[in-house]
C-alpha cells in the first residue's frame, strides 16, 4: 500500500512563482526522498533529508520534514518551464539485509505556464 | 557514474506472449534490485526485490509466477512478464542499489523504463 500521501495532486502556475508539494506519511521512517519524473522517463533524485533534518537546501529546491506531523514539503522557487514535471516523494523503510526499500507517495503533477 | 540501463525502452507484444526486461547496472555492482510497476498518472508501486543470487521477494498482492524475476549477476536482472494481457500493459522500471555506486547512504539508482504494450 502507499505510504505517503501528496498534494495537491496536480499545480499550476506562472514561471517564476513558487511551488510547494507536501507529503504526508504514516510509519516511522529513517530518511525521506524526493524524486522527479518527466513524462515517460525515469526518476532524477532530487534530495535527501534525514529523520533527524528539518530542512534542507539545494539549489533552488527546500525540502522541510516535520516527524511529529509524518510531513515533508518540497518548495520549488523561481519556477522554470523546465521544473514541469511530477514529483513524488519517497520513504525509505530498511530491508533485513540492509537495503531501503522505497515506498512512494501519489505524487504532484507540476506545470509551470510561460 | 551509478548508471542503471533498461532493455528494451518500449515493447508492444500480443496477449498471451511473453516478455522479458533486461535491467543492468552499467558502472557499479548492484547488490540488490527492486522492479517497480507505473499505470499512466499513477504512482511507482514495488513489485519485488531481487538480491543477486537468491529468490526474489515480492510484494503482496503481485503473482510471482506471473512476474518471473531473475538476478543471475551483480550487474544484471531480468523481469519476465509471462503470458501477457493487456492489463499488464505498463511502465516497469527497475532500480539498482550496490558496491562502489558512490552512494553514502544506499541510493536507489533508476533505470529509464520500459512501456509495456499488450494488444
Amino acid at each position: 500500500s502507499q505510504q505517503g500521501e501528496e498534494d495537491p495532486q496536480a499545480l499550476s502556475i506562472q514561471e517564476g512563482e513558487n511551488a510547494t508539494m507536501n507529503c504526508s506519511y504514516k510509519t516511522s521512517i529513517n530518511n525521506l526522498q524526493w524524486y522527479r519524473q518527466n513524462s515517460g522517463r525515469g526518476l532524477v533524485h532530487l534530495i535527501l533529508i534525514r529523520s533527524n533534518e528539518r530542512e534542507k537546501h539545494s539549489g533552488r529546491l527546500r525540502v522541510t520534514l516535520d516527524t511529529s506531523k509524518k510531513s515533508s514539503s518540497l518548495l520549488i522557487t523561481a519556477s522554470r518551464a523546465a521544473d514541469t514535471a511530477s514529483y513524488f516523494c519517497a520513504t525509505a523503510l530498511f530491508l533485513i539485509q540492509g537495503a531501503q526499500k522505497l515506498v512512494f507517495g501519489q505524487g504532484t503533477r507540476l506545470t509551470i505556464n510561460p | 557514474g551509478a548508471v542503471v540501463s533498461q532493455h528494451p525502452s518500449w515493447v508492444i507484444c500480443k496477449s498471451g506472449t511473453s516478455v522479458k526486461i533486461e535491467c543492468r547496472s552499467l558502472d557499479f555492482q548492484a547488490t540488490t534490485m527492486f522492479w517497480y510497476r507505473q499505470f499512466p498518472k499513477q504512482s511507482l508501486m514495488l513489485m519485488a526485490t531481487s538480491n543477486e543470487g537468491s529468490k526474489a521477494t515480492y510484494e503482496q498482492g503481485v503473482e510471482k509466477d506471473k512476474f518471473l524475476i531473475n538476478h543471475a549477476s551483480l550487474t544484471l536482472s531480468t523481469l519476465t512478464v509471462t503470458s501477457a494481457h493487456p492489463e499488464d500493459s505498463s511502465f516497469y522500471i527497475c532500480s539498482a542499489i550496490g558496491i562502489s555506486s558512490g552512494s553514502s547512504y544506499n541510493e536507489q539508482f533508476f533505470g529509464p523504463g520500459t512501456r509495456l504494450t499488450v494488444l
